[in-house]
């Protein structure tokens, strides 16, 4: 069985400062691991993904995410917030061997960046 | 490009009702996913086709729940003697390719209020 945790139902981040939004997944093999953003009344928007490679993968807007294998974690990150930013985040894993084609899905982190 | 769509938007049905909620995929897109968001949660997954074929329902939470996607574009989530338990966001999410690293696309999803 495949899994996600996001810890965190909220996090608050002043504009300009560092942002961080935690992930972390259990699968039985190999991970596939994606974050999407929903802004309300729409649907929710591919950021980025890990598949294989470099451990920290760059997506849209800015953001950029880091596998840890060893920790199990996917955590999402972006330098410099914007208020902008402030949005519902979602991880989601996929299980390489055996999770077929489904995304399992966290709860969702609100993220809400404040001038 | 035109992204996927979903229609209605917005589904009110009295307990008992059945009711058809419709997803059209990004063109050329192979895989077809739905999933089902109650509120203040992360989507859940229900089932998937490659083109027409509906290679899992594991997902589908009883046997009042059916899907179809006849030729492998559009396709149909019915709910047969809606429960007020059946009230969530639908939603309808599409990749290019079966291959688990591809990432989906998602509609805006079909808000479905049993009363």
């Amino acid at each position: 069985a495949q899994s996600v945790a996001q810890p965190e139902d909220q996090v608050n981040v002043a504009e300009g400062n560092p942002l961080t939004v935690k992930c972390t997944y259990s699968v039985s093999g190999n991970p596939y691991l994606f974050w999407y953003v929903q802004y309300p009344n729409r649907g929710l928007q591919f950021l980025l993904k890990y598949i294989t490679g470099d451990n920290l993968v760059k997506g849209s807007y800015g953001f950029e995410a880091e596998f840890n294998k060893s920790q199990t974690s996917f955590h999402l990150k972006k330098p410099s917030a914007l208020v902008s930013d402030s949005a519902l985040y979602f991880c989601a894993v996929r299980d390489r061997s055996g999770g077929g084609n489904k995304l399992t899905f966290g709860t969702g982190t609100q993220l809400k960046v404040e001038l | 490009g035109a992204g996927v769509s979903q229609s209605p938007r917005y589904k009110v049905a009295k307990r008992g009702q059945d009711v058809a909620l419709r997803c059209d995929p990004i063109s050329g897109h192979v895989s077809l996913f739905w999933y089902q968001q109650a509120l203040g949660q992360g989507p859940e997954f229900l089932t998937y086709f490659q083109n027409e074929a509906q290679l899992d329902k594991s997902g589908l939470p009883s046997d009042r729940f059916f899907a179809e996607r006849p030729e492998g574009s559009v396709s149909t989530l019915k709910i047969q003697r809606t429960q007020q338990e059946d009230s969530a966001v639908y939603l309808c999410a599409s990749s290019l390719d079966g291959w688990p690293s591809y990432e989906q696309y998602f509609g805006p999803g079909t808000r479905l209020t049993v009363t």
